[in-house]
């Protein structure tokens, strides 16, 4: 079966870095996206990764290891606004997006 | 209206009523999606319309009902719903359907249901 695995929650302090992790196992790899959905409203597009190594963008970060099959999202110099869940999906051979549960991120003044 | 918009935000309704959610996306996208919100549980994809055609309908029970009359509307028609349905439903669209491996979706703020 396919399986996106991510922490269910974690805690971080205001200013600090955080690195929210994603493993998967898929039938076939065409892309791993992030995306932030913050309490009651719309997922939004944070990144995508189809090669291995480090995006970055501003504040956060993606990167990607086909080979171990894990990818990472990493936010630095946190702000309360970061407070949200972080989806991670990836894009199997049918080009058909798998989602983790998300992790829930709570950032702490 | 820009991006993806849904009506209603929040929806009570009893086991015995017949409603439906409405999506519109205004991005000229092709392709339009209807996934299934649950608390600590990965998205769930029911539905997805390609060029106002179905091409996934994922063993969603018949009790869901999508409609899609044009590219940028998507309806789900919702009859003789079990408390488990409670959930976000959300609408998502993208440019084109499974033909490349960067098909961003994008989504709509959901609808939040409850059955009594």
């Amino acid at each position: 079966g396919q399986n996106i695995d991510q922490p269910t929650e974690m805690t971080a302090t205001e200013g600090a870095i955080v690195q929210i992790n994603c493993t998967y196992q898929t039938s076939g790899f065409n892309g791993l996206f992030w995306y932030q959905q913050h309490a009651g409203e719309a997922p939004t597009f944070l990144s995508y990764n189809v090669l291995d190594g480090l995006e970055e963008k501003g504040r956060f970060s993606s990167f990607l290891s086909r080979s171990k099959g894990y990818s990472y999202l990493l936010l630095k110099e946190l702000q309360m606004k970061d407070s949200a869940s972080y989806l991670c999906a990836v894009s199997d051979s049918n080009y058909q997006l798998i989602w983790g549960a998300g992790t829930k991120l709570i950032i702490k003044p | 209206e820009t991006g993806v918009t849904q009506t209603p935000r929040h929806l009570v309704m009893g086991m015995t009523n017949k409603k439906s959610l409405k999506c519109e996306q205004h991005l000229g996208h092709n392709a339009m999606y209807w996934y299934k919100q649950s608390a600590k549980k990965p998205l769930e994809l029911m539905f997805v319309y390609s060029l106002e055609e179905r091409v996934e309908n994922n063993s969603v029970p018949s009790r869901f009902s999508p409609e899609c009359p044009n590219s940028s509307h998507l309806f789900l028609h919702l009859h003789t719903l079990q408390p488990e349905d409670s959930a976000l439903y959300l609408c998502a669209s993208s440019q084109d359907y499974a033909d490349s491996s960067y098909n961003e979706q994008f989504f709509g703020p959901g609808t939040r249901l409850t059955v009594l």
